[in-house]
């Protein structure tokens, strides 16, 4: 069973720091790996989609790494501002039948302080 | 685009009571996923349609849950009857195709039984 565990639960950093949210997962056979950003009360948004193909994406000040034989992704964001704050989530499919959706992991809460 | 709408955006109701949950879809997407979140479990699949055709409902905890799709721009999640354990958020979400471009989540219903 696919399990997705996010290192750390939360961090606090000042404005302008660069930083790395970490997600690892049990199993390497994955369809795609998505990162995705929650505000209080809101809904996910997605960040970023990386297919199994991939080795990473950008957008913006977000680059998002995936290295499938270890099990893990990276979600590097420069020079972070107060904005940034939420808790982001990342989320694997496996592979094969769509019927199996996302296994999401816990979330790392970040807070970038002004 | 408006987004996912989902409505209400808060409910609450008294324990055995029915309760449904709606949700309009992005025009064009042809996937829709109902999940709950909650501090204990995260963020679980609770059943996806495709093409308005419920494709896969494992995630469903219990037969008082049931949900419908009756065309393409519209869902709901029916709750009978509910229990305080069914306190959650409760997200819908769509995308226009099977390798999760464009997944978009609604801002969620806060689903509250005394």
């Amino acid at each position: 069973k696919q399990e997705v565990t996010q290192i750390p639960a939360a961090l606090s950093v000042p404005e302008g720091e660069n930083l790395v949210l970490n997600c690892s997962f049990t199993d390497s056979a994955i369809y795609n790996l998505q990162w995705f950003r929650q505000d209080p009360g809101k809904g996910l948004t997605s960040l970023l989609l990386i297919q199994s193909s991939q080795r990473e994406q950008t957008s913006g000040r977000l680059n998002a790494s995936l290295d499938k034989s270890s099990g893990r992704s990276t979600l590097y964001i420069a020079a972070s501002q107060p904005g940034d704050s939420a808790t982001y989530l990342c989320a694997v499919r496996p592979p094969g039948n769509y019927g199996q959706n996302f296994v999401f992991g816990p979330g790392t809460r970040l807070s970038v302080l002004p | 685009d408006a987004g996912v709408i989902q409505s209400p955006r808060h409910e609450v109701t008294e324990m055995g009571q029915e309760v449904t949950l709606r949700c309009k879809p992005i025009s064009g997407h042809d996937y829709l996923f109902w999940y709950r979140q909650t501090m204990m479990r995260g963020l679980e699949l609770l059943i996806y349609f495709n093409n308005n055709v419920p494709i896969d409902d494992s995630g469903m905890p219990e037969d008082r849950f049931s949900a419908k799709m009756p065309n393409a721009s519209f869902s709901t999640l029916k709750i009978q009857p509910s229990e305080p354990r069914d306190s959650a958020v409760y997200f819908c979400a769509s995308s226009w195709d099977r390798e999760d471009y464009g997944y978009t989540f609604g801002s969620g219903t806060r689903l509250t039984v005394v």
